[in-house]
């Protein structure tokens, strides 16, 4: 059974850096073809990619945050980890982590399980 | 970079069809996935490879895409189908999702 679950701080304050992990279970990011990404809503907004790891370990940013990104993995721990530096009030969102299945980018399969998704909200 | 265009929102009564198109350049020779979002759950894939169904997802739910336009139609929709609804494809190695179509069954 595949599950995700995120995880980090509720509130944070503007500037701050925050880290995020998303642990998951029912799967391997050794497996090859398996892509974990970070995904978010702002309140009353879209849906907006935001970073992909793949099991070669090669990262993807979204080109409008790439210097505000860094998404990492620790395969032992089944988890992956965004930090987000500088962080602004147009932050707050809920964040997610979601998993592309094996050869899912190239077959587009799309994004088939979702962790319960994280608030987070950035005060001045 | 790749864009996708939705309709921001549209409405249905119950049991009719609902149609949500997402239009990008030649998205066609691209795939599409569809995901429901209701308030309150995380998102749920509804459509991948264009036209097909994730185990466990009703039949009611279609798609389809050619040209410049991908569509999700959902046949007999009913007062759950209440939801934002998103399209996504890649570009190149990279996701992307419409802007969203909240759709209001009344």
């Amino acid at each position: 059974q595949v599950t995700l679950r995120e995880s980090g701080p509720a509130l944070v304050k503007t500037t701050q850096t925050i880290t995020l992990t998303c642990t998951f279970s029912g799967f391997s990011l050794t497996t090859s073809g398996i892509f974990v990404s970070w995904i978010r809503q702002p309140p009353g907004k879209a849906l907006e990619w935001l970073a992909l790891i793949d099991w070669h370990e090669d990262k993807y940013y979204n080109t409008s945050l790439k210097t505000r990104l860094t998404i990492s993995t620790d395969t032992s721990k089944n988890q992956v980890v965004l930090t987000m530096t500088n962080m602004d009030p147009v932050d707050t969102a809920t964040y997610y982590c979601a998993r592309i299945p094996p050869g899912g980018k190239a077959a587009g399969l799309g994004f088939d399980y979702w962790g319960q998704g994280a608030l987070v909200t950035v005060s001045s | 970079s790749y864009e996708l265009t939705q309709p921001p929102s549209m409405s249905v009564s119950p049991g009719q069809t609902a149609s949500i198109a997402c239009s990008g350049d030649k998205l066609g020779n691209r795939y599409a996935c569809w995901y429901q979002l209701r308030s309150g759950q995380s998102p749920l894939l509804l459509i991948y490879q264009d036209d097909r169904r994730p185990s466990g997802i009703p039949e009611r739910f279609s798609g389809s895409n050619s040209g410049n336009t991908a569509t999700l139609t959902i046949s007999g929709t009913q007062t759950m189908d209440e939801a934002d609804y998103y399209c996504q494809a890649w570009d190149s190695t990279t996701p992307v999702f419409g802007g969203g179509t909240k759709l209001t069954v009344l």
